[in-house]
C-alpha cells in the first residue's frame, strides 16, 4: 500500500521552540517537497529535493530547514526564526520525467505556535 | 506577482449541472499543468493532467482543456455531484512536473 504518511497531524508548540514535521514515502519517487498553505491562499513552496542528499530552496524557505539522507525521508524544521509559522504543512513526492509527472501529497500536518 | 491566478474564489453548482473551473497564467514557458482536489484538513488528489502538445484531455467525468494562445486552461466536470464539492487547485510547471506553482483554489459548491 504506497503513498505519503505525515506525522502528526495536529501539533502544538509555543513560541521560540523548533519543531520538526515528519514526511516518509514508500513510492520510490526521486523528487520530495515541502508546501505551506494558509488560509484562502494556494500552496507554497518551502523546500524540494530532486535527489538524496541534496535540496533547493522554494519561494518561502526562510526560517526552514530540511534534510534528505534517505530517499524515503524528508523532515521539515521549523524554527523559532520562522516569523508566522502556524500554518498547513503538506509534503509531496513525485518523479518527474521527459513527459511530466504529477505529486503525490500526504495528508498534512497542521502546525499551531502560540 | 502570482504567475497562476484562479480569479474565482468560489463557484456553485446545481447537481447534474456542468462545473467549470478556470485557470489563468502568465509564464510562457509552463508546458505541463495539473488540477488537484482538496478536502479541508488533508493532502491534495491528483485530477487531472494536460501538457502543452495538447489542447484537451479527458477522464471520466472530467475533461480539462488547454489554450495557449490565451494562457487558459479550465477543467469541466460534467455532471457534477454532491462528493465534487471541494477545493479545486491548478497547478504549472516549465520543466515537465519537475516544480509546479500552485493557483490560490476555487472552493466548489455542488447543491442537491
Amino acid at each position: 500500500d504506497g503513498g505519503i504518511t505525515q506525522s502528526p497531524k495536529y501539533l502544538f508548540r509555543k513560541e521560540g521552540q523548533n519543531v520538526t514535521l515528519s514526511c516518509e514515502q514508500n513510492l520510490n519517487h526521486d523528487a520530495m517537497y515541502w508546501y505551506r498553505q494558509d488560509p484562502g491562499q494556494g500552496l507554497r513552496l518551502i523546500y524540494y529535493s530532486q535527489i538524496v542528499n541534496d535540496f533547493q530552496k522554494g519561494d518561502i524557505a526562510e526560517g526552514y530547514s530540511v534534510s534528505r539522507e534517505k530517499k524515503e525521508s524528508f523532515p521539515l524544521t521549523v524554527t523559532s526564526a520562522q516569523k508566522n509559522p502556524t500554518a498547513f504543512y503538506l509534503c509531496a513526492s513525485s518523479n518527474p520525467g521527459l513527459t511530466g509527472s504529477e505529486q503525490y501529497f500526504g495528508p498534512g500536518t497542521r502546525l499551531t505556535v502560540t | 506577482d502570482q504567475q497562476v491566478k484562479q480569479n474565482s474564489p468560489s463557484l456553485s453548482v446545481q447537481e447534474g449541472r456542468i462545473s467549470i473551473l478556470n485557470c489563468d497564467y502568465t509564464n510562457s514557458m509552463f508546458d505541463y499543468f495539473l488540477w488537484y482536489k482538496k478536502y479541508p484538513a488533508e493532502g491534495p488528489t491528483f485530477l487531472i493532467s494536460i501538457s502543452s502538445i495538447k489542447d484537451k484531455n479527458e477522464d471520466g467525468r472530467f475533461t480539462v482543456f488547454l489554450n495557449k494562445s490565451a494562457k487558459h486552461l479550465s477543467l469541466h466536470i460534467v455532471p457534477s455531484q454532491p462528493g465534487d464539492s471541494a477545493v479545486y487547485f491548478c497547478a504549472a510547471s516549465a520543466n515537465y512536473g519537475q516544480n509546479f506553482v500552485f493557483g490560490p483554489g476555487t472552493r466548489l459548491s455542488v447543491l442537491p
